[in-house]
C-alpha cells in the first residue's frame, strides 16, 4: 500500500546543478501537486496537473518546471539549483471523483540543500 | 501576504486536557477548510475537514468549528494524548480556483504525560 512515493529523500545539490524530484502515486488520482516547506510558511504550491498531459503553475512556480507524462508521475524539475531553493519539497495527489473536497495525500518529502 | 495564518506556533498541553489549535483566513471566497497533521520525517496526514456551509464537523476526538464572520476556525482535541504530538497545519481552498489548498504555517503541539 506505498500511495506517494517520493524520490529521491535526500539530496545535496551545488549552486548551477539540475535535478529532478520524481513523485509517483499507485491511488489512480487524477490531480497531482508538489508544495515546497519553508520553516514557519507552512506548505506552497509550487506546480500542479490536473490530469495527464497537463500542467498548471502554483504560487510559487519561478525556477521549476514540471512533467506529467504518465497518469501516475509527476516530476518537478529544478534546471539551475540556487541557495534559495533549499527546502523540503512535497508532492501530493487526489481522487477528481465523488464530491470536489477530497483530501490531498501527501509524500514523506524530499530534503534538498543547495549550497 | 498570508491568506492562511496559524498564529501560535506552538502549544503544550497536559495529556487528558483540551488542545484547542486556532487558524484565521482572509480570503472569505474559501469554501472549504481542513486540518493536516505532520510527524517529522513524514508527509502531512489530513485529519478532518468542514465545508463553509457548516459550522462544526465531529470526528472522535477531533472536532473543528468554523465562524464564518470572524474569518476563524479552530480544531478541538479531547482528550490530548501524547500521540497527538505533531505540527498541526490549516489550509484552505476554493472551489472556483481549483480547489487548490492554500496553508497556513502550522502549530507545533506537545502532549505531556
Amino acid at each position: 500500500n506505498a500511495g506517494v512515493t517520493q524520490t529521491p529523500k535526500f539530496r545535496v545539490l551545488k549552486t548551477g546543478q539540475s535535478m529532478t524530484l520524481l513523485c509517483a502515486q499507485d491511488m489512480n488520482h487524477e490531480y497531482m501537486y508538489w508544495y515546497r516547506q519553508d520553516p514557519g510558511m507552512g506548505l506552497r504550491l509550487i506546480h500542479y496537473s490536473v490530469g495527464e498531459g497537463t500542467t498548471a503553475k502554483g504560487e510559487v512556480p519561478d525556477g521549476y518546471n514540471v512533467s506529467r507524462l504518465k497518469k501516475q508521475n509527476f516530476l518537478l524539475g529544478l534546471e539551475s539549483a540556487a541557495p534559495s531553493q533549499t527546502s523540503v519539497y512535497f508532492c501530493a495527489s487526489r481522487s477528481h471523483q465523488g464530491f470536489d473536497n477530497q483530501p490531498q495525500h501527501f509524500g514523506d518529502g524530499t530534503r534538498l540543500s543547495i549550497l | 501576504d498570508q491568506q492562511v495564518k496559524q498564529n501560535s506556533p506552538s502549544l503544550s498541553v497536559q495529556e487528558g486536557r483540551i488542545s484547542i489549535l486556532n487558524c484565521d483566513y482572509t480570503n472569505s471566497m474559501f469554501d472549504y477548510f481542513l486540518w493536516y497533521k505532520k510527524y517529522p520525517a513524514e508527509g502531512p496526514t489530513f485529519l478532518i475537514s468542514i465545508s463553509s456551509i457548516k459550522d462544526k464537523n465531529e470526528d472522535g476526538r477531533f472536532t473543528v468549528f468554523l465562524n464564518k464572520s470572524a474569518k476563524h476556525l479552530s480544531l478541538h482535541i479531547v482528550p490530548s494524548q501524547p500521540g497527538d504530538s505533531a505540527v498541526y497545519f490549516c489550509a484552505a481552498s476554493e472551489k472556483a480556483a481549483g480547489n487548490k489548498l492554500t496553508f497556513g504555517g502550522g502549530t507545533r503541539v506537545l502532549v505531556k504525560p
